[in-house]
């Protein structure tokens, strides 16, 4: 079946310790959004890419970077992080703007 | 700045009571609604959404929801809920313009007991 996929599922880091989470998709979809959702709280959107493009959304702290080396793969990069970082991310993908977006499992990461 | 308003932060139900799950939102132009639904362990999935045309749609499950424009609610429903619709229901709105955010609200849980 044609998914989002997320690594890993849990996410242990140290405070400061750079983490990287991984987002793949085999929908062939253009968009691919990075949200964060902390305990109880809405998801919210940190940024995303259309093909190559990258859009950040205002206020998303420089500590949160992203990658996408191709149409299947994100990655999404946390430089620094610290423990207000803890949350679930969620990625999510779309063919376009208008299109209905389809979430991945989400990756819960802890900071110690 | 937009925002989605869910009421109900925990609803508790009964098997074959019937749901309506408020949302409202803040933006007086178009826009694109939708509901998602969790449920215990698993990913954010869709369970309906409208675009444009009837109000009224009907998404999976037994669940429907209604666009009223006037009122900038789109409020989610099913006559006769079951114990597996226990599960955390995030409504979400979209500007339909060249953004690609979408806007969720904080969520509901639905906990249905059998």
């Amino acid at each position: 079946d044609a998914m989002v996929i997320q690594n890993p599922r849990y996410q242990v880091t140290q405070f400061g310790k750079p983490v990287t989470l991984s987002c793949s998709q085999t929908l062939n979809h253009n968009v691919m959004y990075w949200y964060q959702q902390k305990s109880s709280q809405a998801p919210k959107l940190l940024f995303h890419y259309y093909d190559k493009d990258f859009n950040n959304e205002a206020d998303t702290p420089d500590n949160f970077q992203s990658r996408r080396p191709n149409t299947s793969f994100c990655f999404l990069d946390i430089r620094s992080p610290g423990l207000g970082d803890a949350a679930m991310y969620l990625c999510a993908t779309s063919r376009a703007s208008t299109d209905t977006q389809y979430f991945g499992p989400g990756t819960r990461l802890t900071v110690l | 700045a937009q925002s989605v308003s869910q009421h109900n932060h925990h609803v508790i139900l009964s098997e074959a009571a019937s749901l309506e799950l408020g949302c409202n939102y803040s933006y007086g132009g178009t826009v694109n609604l939708f509901w998602y639904v969790q449920y215990p362990g698993q990913h954010l999935q869709l369970l309906l959404k409208y675009f444009s045309g009837d109000p009224l749609v009907k998404g999976i499950k037994g669940f429907e929801a209604e666009f009223i424009k006037s009122k900038f609610s789109f409020n989610l429903r099913k006559p006769s809920v079951q114990w597996s619709d226990t599960a955390e229901y995030f409504c979400a709105v979209k500007k339909v313009d060249s953004s690609y955010k979408l806007i969720f609200g904080s969520g509901t849980r639905l906990l249905v007991r059998p």
